[in-house]
């Protein structure tokens, strides 16, 4: 079965600290693996995606990393902020012979930055 | 350019009561999409829709119905509304199905059935 995991489910830290956000997943055939960043009432924004032969990817304060071998990415924040209070949800896609890609969402990752 | 928009921002049905929900995109995006989002799961698939004219199903379609108006906009109607269909419900759009086509949210349609 297609499975994405995620955790922890909620993380509090000070603002300024880092953080690393995980994610394991059973996805299978793999094609990519997207971070997706949604603020409350809002809807999920990427910020980055992976293909298999991809092992880090930053995109600002935010680094994501794949190990397609053990079929685990992480996604560390560095230096808080408290724009970064949101749902940090991991996303993994399969390739598939017609219509759409597949996509399997985690429940995502629950982010408070605290002043 | 205003992306994905989505009407109701909220709304409340009462069981057996049916309502639309509207999407509509301003990137020329061929595919369009809608989603679930109930507490504790992950975002789930309803409809989608590859192109202009071709609607199929997703993870979760019973008891909704979609209809790709034009280009721009994508439907989601609830016949006969349900309690179980108490969620938070996302548009969205990309250029394509490929896994490598970034899919835009809308900013969600929270609907409450009573």
């Amino acid at each position: 079965k297609n499975q994405v995991e995620q955790s922890p489910q909620s993380l509090i830290i000070l603002e300024g600290k880092n953080c690393t956000l995980q994610c394991n997943y059973t996805v299978s055939p793999f094609s990519n693996l997207r971070w997706y960043k949604q603020d409350t009432g809002r809807g999920p924004v990427s910020l980055t995606i992976m293909t298999f032969s991809e092992n880090t990817k930053s995109n600002g304060r935010y680094t994501a990393t794949l190990d397609a071998d053990t079929k685990q990415s992480s996604l560390h924040i560095t230096a808080s902020q408290l724009s970064d209070s949101a749902s940090y949800i991991c996303v993994v896609s399969r390739h598939s012979g017609g219509g759409a890609d597949g996509l399997t969402f985690g429940k995502g990752t629950h982010l408070i930055i605290q002043p | 350019n205003a992306g994905v928009t989505q009407t109701p921002k909220f709304q409340v049905l009462k069981t057996g009561q049916s309502m639309t929900l509207q999407c509509a995109q301003d990137m020329n995006h061929n595919s369009m999409y809608w989603y679930r989002q109930d507490p504790g799961m992950g975002l789930r698939l309803i409809y989608y829709s590859a192109s202009e004219g071709t609607t199929d199903k997703g993870e979760v379609p019973n008891g909704y119905n979609v209809s790709r108006l034009n280009k721009r906009e994508f439907s989601l109607r609830l016949e006969s509304a349900a309690p179980s269909q108490t969620s938070v419900y996302f548009c969205a759009s990309s250029d394509g199905t490929r896994s490598y086509n970034e899919q835009f949210f809308g900013p969600g349609t929270r609907l409450t059935v009573l």
